[in-house]
């Protein structure tokens, strides 16, 4: 079992829909969470951070925590062929040093 | 504020051959990761430097090296390329170390080993 897993994709939407972006982890004791995006040809660039369960929005973007069931996801409301990348999912596990594990990402499609 | 820079930003080498990338902080961030990005194996951790001290580090060969200097730039070192280090060297920076930074990257440095 990966220790972050994601959907490669690609996922579709129309443009204006909400896309859903998911992540699963299998570390428990993992505390902090990360949305990032990557354009092609592009190094990651940070979306969002979570660090407890529940929702946190930022603009069109809402992360979701659930640490229960070691589950993250990142909606995007409104989507704009802008929006068209991949997003990768990271998770810090506990401890006084960084262990970030990327996820293999997911390609999101936004269609005019 | 300017970002985290890497040079070079390309690369081509020649297997048993070694390089030396570079990267340089967000002014006031101490603490700097490597990752080395492929397509099949996405984003893998190679190491983390905090203080001039390697806090942590990847499942990745001896070949693969790093050093943090008093002023919180990083260098890593690949020795011995093989074919199969061709790839994205990402550094990112955080102010700290530990799980409630945010890692801020640099824009790669593309290495291709021939």
């Amino acid at each position: 079992q990966k220790e972050v897993e994601q959907n490669s994709g690609p996922l579709s939407v129309p443009e204006g829909a909400i896309a859903s972006l998911n992540c699963t982890y299998s570390d428990r004791v993992s505390q902090s969470f990360f949305w990032y995006r990557q354009y092609s040809g592009k190094s990651p660039e940070l979306i969002m951070s979570i660090y407890s369960n529940g929702d946190k929005e930022d603009g069109r973007f809402t992360a979701q925590l659930n640490k229960a069931s070691q589950y993250v996801s990142l909606l995007i409301r409104d989507s704009q062929p802008s929006d068209s990348a991949t997003y990768l999912c990271a998770v810090n596990r506990a401890g006084g040093y960084q262990k970030v594990t990327f996820g293999i990402g997911t390609k999101l499609q936004v269609i005019p | 504020k300017a970002g985290v820079t890497q040079t070079p930003r390309y690369l081509i080498k020649t297997r048993g051959q070694q390089v030396t990338l570079s990267c340089s902080p967000i002014s006031g961030h101490r603490s700097v990761s490597w990752y080395q990005q492929t397509p099949g194996q996405g984003l893998q951790f190679l190491f983390e430097y905090f203080s001039e001290t390697q806090r942590n580090k990847g499942n990745f060969p001896g070949r693969f090296s790093g050093r943090q200097f008093s002023n919180s730039r990083s260098e890593m070192n690949v020795s011995t390329l093989e074919l199969g280090d061709s790839a994205l060297y990402l550094c990112a920076s955080s102010l700290g170390s530990g799980s409630y930074n945010e890692q801020f990257f640099g824009p790669g440095t593309r290495l291709t080993v021939l």
